[in-house]
């Protein structure tokens, strides 16, 4: 079974402060993470997949298959990144199917 | 985007009335989802689809069936809507070797 975690309901950061954002991952194979963002009642939008290494608004994330962690990571916090981040994984081999953790609701005190 | 459209966006309904939301893709990709997003439990996987007429439940499936007769529509139905199925409906299709496009979302109310 494939399982996500976001340890973090809520964190709050001070705008210009570093922020990371936990993520943790169960997964039997080789996987395919993703972080996902959503900003106020709008669609989630992809933010960064591990598999192609780049940096997207500032953010990155880097896959650690020892601790299982996909972190997601920025050096300088902005007031325009508080929204709602879903770390999620996706098997690929039969059914294809895309899992979320929990989210973490991201605010940026200015 | 890759042209995923959900409809209604809005919908009010009585508990016990049966409820249909639609997923439309103008892309012709095989693999659609349907998740429900709730405080506190993140995205959770409905039911998916890996082509016309195949489809699989996942993790909160009971008191939902899906259909899909075309590769465009992936129709989910809430048999008999109960208040604990109040929530955002967001369809996905896998669009690539790695990437996934959400709708917009359906918020649906039951009371």
């Amino acid at each position: 079974a494939q399982r996500v975690t976001q340890p973090e309901k809520l964190l709050s950061v001070f705008k210009g402060a570093p922020v990371e954002l936990k993520c943790n991952y169960s997964y039997s194979g080789s996987p395919e993470l993703f972080w996902y963002v959503q900003y106020s009642r709008q669609r989630l939008q992809l933010l960064l997949r591990h598999i192609s290494r780049e940096s997207i608004k500032g953010f990155t994330a880097d896959l650690n298959k020892g601790e299982t962690s996909f972190h997601l990571k920025k050096p300088f916090a902005q007031e325009e990144d508080s929204a709602m981040y879903y770390c999620a994984l996706s098997s690929n081999f039969g059914n294809e199917k895309l899992t979320f953790g929990t989210g973490t609701r991201l605010t940026i005190i200015p | 985007d890759a042209g995923i459209t959900q409809s209604p966006r809005h919908k009010v309904t009585e508990t016990g009335t049966p409820v249909t939301l639609r997923c439309h893709q103008t892309e012709n990709h095989r693999y659609m989802y349907w998740y429900r997003q709730d405080p506190g439990h993140g995205l959770r996987l409905i039911h998916y689809s890996y082509g016309v007429k195949d489809t699989d439940k996942g993790e909160v499936s009971d008191g939902y069936s899906v259909s899909r007769s075309k590769t465009e529509d992936f129709l989910l139905t809430l048999e008999s809507a109960t208040s604990s199925q109040t929530s955002v409906y967001f369809c996905a299709i896998k669009t690539g070797s790695y990437g996934y496009t959400f709708g917009s979302g359906t918020r649906l109310t039951v009371v």
